[in-house]
């Protein structure tokens, strides 16, 4: 069965520093990736998706996740974070007809 | 396009209630989920349907079912309402099974609170 971890429950940034937030997967085939932002009251927003087409992937808002197969990693960077990137991101993983899997999900304060 | 939307966006129940939670996914999805989400244990997921069939479950009582109409809306009921369901439930869709990498869209989600 597929699992993901999300390897720090708080990150805090100030604003324009870079951002990373690590994930870990564990999946019996070649999985989709997805991260999800959530900002308080609100629904998840897919930031961006590892299709298999390219290890690097570009998102919404100017976030990028890199798929690392031998080290079971997709990881989601941002080079300058803002004070609106605030909010909760988790970082999800999927088979093949199976449902989505979450994360604890890793909070980003950012620091003005 | 308008996205998915669930209604109603907030709930009080007491204890021993049912209650009935509806989503509407995007207009062409045939796949609907459904997500609880709590600070304790994160997004769990429920079930799944797909085209009126339920297609996937998670780990939760019998308490917790749901249902899938021929216009691909979907409803899910919590009967014998336990405080422990106090949630903000989550509605995703997508275009259908059989693509792993088509992503779910949300909606705002309905926050149930049990008294």
């Amino acid at each position: 069965a597929q699992s993901v971890t999300q390897l720090d429950s708080h990150v805090s940034v100030s604003e324009g520093t870079p951002v990373l937030l690590r994930c870990n997967y564990s999946s019996s085939y070649s999985p989709s990736l997805f991260w999800y932002v959530q900002h308080p009251n609100k629904g998840l927003q897919l930031l961006l998706k590892y299709t298999s087409a390219a290890t690097l992937v570009k998102g919404i808002n100017g976030f990028e996740a890199e798929f690392k197969k031998s080290e079971t990693s997709f990881h989601l960077t941002k080079p300058s974070a803002h004070m609106s990137d605030a909010a909760e991101y988790f970082c999800v993983v999927r088979d093949l007809n199976t449902p989505l899997v979450f994360g604890k999900g890793t909070r980003l304060s950012v620091i003005a | 396009k308008a996205g998915v939307t669930q209604t109603p966006r907030y709930l009080i129940k007491t204890r021993g209630q049912q209650v009935t939670l509806s989503c509407s996914p995007i207009s062409g999805h045939r796949s609907v989920s459904w997500y609880q989400q709590t600070p304790g244990q994160g997004l769990q997921f429920l079930f799944e349907y797909f085209s009126e069939t339920q297609r996937n479950k998670g780990n939760f009582p019998g308490r917790f079912s749901g249902r899938q109409f021929s216009n691909s809306r979907s409803e899910m009921n919590v009967s014998t309402l336990e405080l422990g369901d106090s949630a903000l439930y989550l509605c995703a869709s997508s275009l259908g099974q059989g693509t792993m990498n088509t992503e779910a869209f949300f909606g705002q989600g309905t926050r149930l609170t049990v008294v």
